[in-house]
């Protein structure tokens, strides 16, 4: 079993539909939580960033964790064509450790 | 944010020739730095980190004959290809940690990554 699932998709959605993007995790020792967005041939981009349970937003960007189902998602609300890309989620559990990442959600928005 | 910069962003070579790939911080310094490789539609995959000063850990199975890490400075990280060979041909992706604020230190910035071609 992977430490960090992610479906890979390919997730097609119209433009301004709300998109949920999902990871689930196994160690429960997780602490910090990261989304990252990487565009075709491009390095990955931090989106958000997260610290034990809860919810955090940012413009059209809500992420949230919840650790006792040991389960992480983002949310994007307005969807538009400039967000597609591919949808990574990465944790570590200690202070400057390794990042876990999932296998990446390949997401289309359609005009 | 930090901005990290990798050169080149493509690069053709011949079989058996070596390729030297660079990170560079561009406004903090980085103790760590981390490679990774990607195949298509796969997430990354961590090769080696890098600190400042001293030799790289390399993940288990990564041959650290083959693929040389110098950390030589607090802004930059190379990652040297020796004997390429086709199966080497990947997307190189690095990153670096930028420990000015202390709730940063988990984050990775990353290159736009190297595609490399071996022919």
């Amino acid at each position: 079993q992977k430490e960090v699932e992610q479906d890979p998709g390919p997730l097609s959605v119209p433009e301004g539909a709300i998109v949920s993007l999902n990871c689930t995790y196994s160690n429960s020792a997780f602490q910090y939580f990261m989304w990252y967005r990487q565009y075709s041939r491009k390095g990955p981009e931090l989106l958000m960033y997260t610290y034990s349970s809860g919810n955090k937003e940012d413009g059209r960007f809500t992420a949230q964790v919840d650790k006792s189902s040991k389960y992480i998602s983002l949310f994007i609300r307005d969807s538009q064509p400039s967000d597609s890309a591919t949808y990574l989620c990465a944790m570590t559990y200690n202070q400057g450790g390794k990042l876990i990442f999932g296998q990446g959600t390949e997401l289309s928005v359609k005009p | 944010g930090a901005v990290v910069s990798q050169h080149p962003s493509r690069v053709i070579c011949k079989s058996g020739t070596s390729v030297k790939i660079e990170c560079r911080s561009l406004d903090f310094q980085a103790t760590t730095m981390f490679w990774y490789r990607q195949f298509p539609k796969q997430s990354l995959m961590l090769m080696a980190t890098s600190n400042e000063g001293s030799k790289a850990t390399y993940e288990q199975g990564v041959e650290k004959d083959k693929f040389l890490i110098n950390h030589a400075s607090l802004t930059l990280s190379t990652l040297t290809v020796t004997s390429a060979h086709p199966e080497d041909s990947s997307f190189y992706i690095c990153s670096a940690r930028d420990f000015r604020l202390p709730m940063a230190k988990n984050i990775q910035y990353f290159g736009a990554g190297t595609r490399l071609s071996v022919l």
